[in-house]
């Protein structure tokens, strides 16, 4: 199982919504990453776990809120976004540490702030 | 600054094209990674170097450690191969993203 899974595939939530984003992967990664890319742009990196431990935080919002539960799940929790946070939301994973790992991406979650 | 250069930002080839997409980067790293982002969004991982040359059917990367340069080939280009290529840097904890090269390759 090579495979990282994200729900929901699309999202449209009101700005007073709470929301949240799900990822999971069995690949035994120890790694797991929150990206946000707009329209043309490349991935941005938002959060990396590692040990389930948060150990990058790029200066992201309070308004999105991430949590590892375990070494298979990774969520962002979304609450009183804005509109300019409409955005395909990536979440990767990848061994940790090790010189050259392989990353892999799940498909997106496409949300749209109204 | 960025910490990655990627060129050419657009490219549109006919088939059967050979394509060279170049990526210059400024961080240590302990690889590279090239990317393919179709336009459903998933991304891809094509090839992880950190030496030397990979070749996997008509793709071909090499990377140049010393000189912090990064290629990706596609020989014989197929419309199929359309698709947004991202160079990666990997510095050991967080991936560097290139700006990607939006290729279109037309029958």
């Amino acid at each position: 199982d090579t495979e990282v899974t994200q729900t929901p595939k699309h999202l449209v939530m009101g700005m007073t919504n709470k929301k949240s984003l799900k990822c999971e992967q069995h690949m035994g990664h120890r790694a797991m990453y929150w990206y946000k890319q707009k329209a043309k742009k490349p991935p941005e990196l938002m959060f990396v776990y590692s040990y389930e431990k948060l150990s990058i935080n790029e200066s992201v919002p309070s308004r999105f809120s991430p949590e590892c539960p375990n070494s298979s799940l990774l969520n962002l929790h979304l609450h009183a976004l804005q509109p300019e946070d409409s955005a395909l939301y990536l979440c990767a994973s990848s061994q940790v540490g090790r010189a050259g790992n392989t990353i892999y991406f799940g498909e997106g979650s496409w949300l749209t702030v109204v | 600054k960025n910490e990655v250069e990627q060129s050419p930002q657009n490219l549109t080839a006919q088939e059967g094209e050979f394509i060279t997409i170049n990526c210059s980067y400024s961080v240590g790293i302990s690889a590279l990674h090239w990317l393919q982002q179709h336009p459903g969004g998933g991304i891809v991982s094509l090839f992880m170097l950190s030496s030397g040359k990979k070749k996997h059917g008509r793709l071909i990367a090499t990377i140049n450690i010393q000189e912090k340069h990064s290629s990706l080939h596609i020989t014989a280009s197929h419309p199929r191969d359309s698709a947004v290529y991202i160079c990666a840097p990997f510095t050991g904890n967080q991936f560097y993203f290139g700006t990607g090269t939006s290729l279109t390759v037309i029958p």
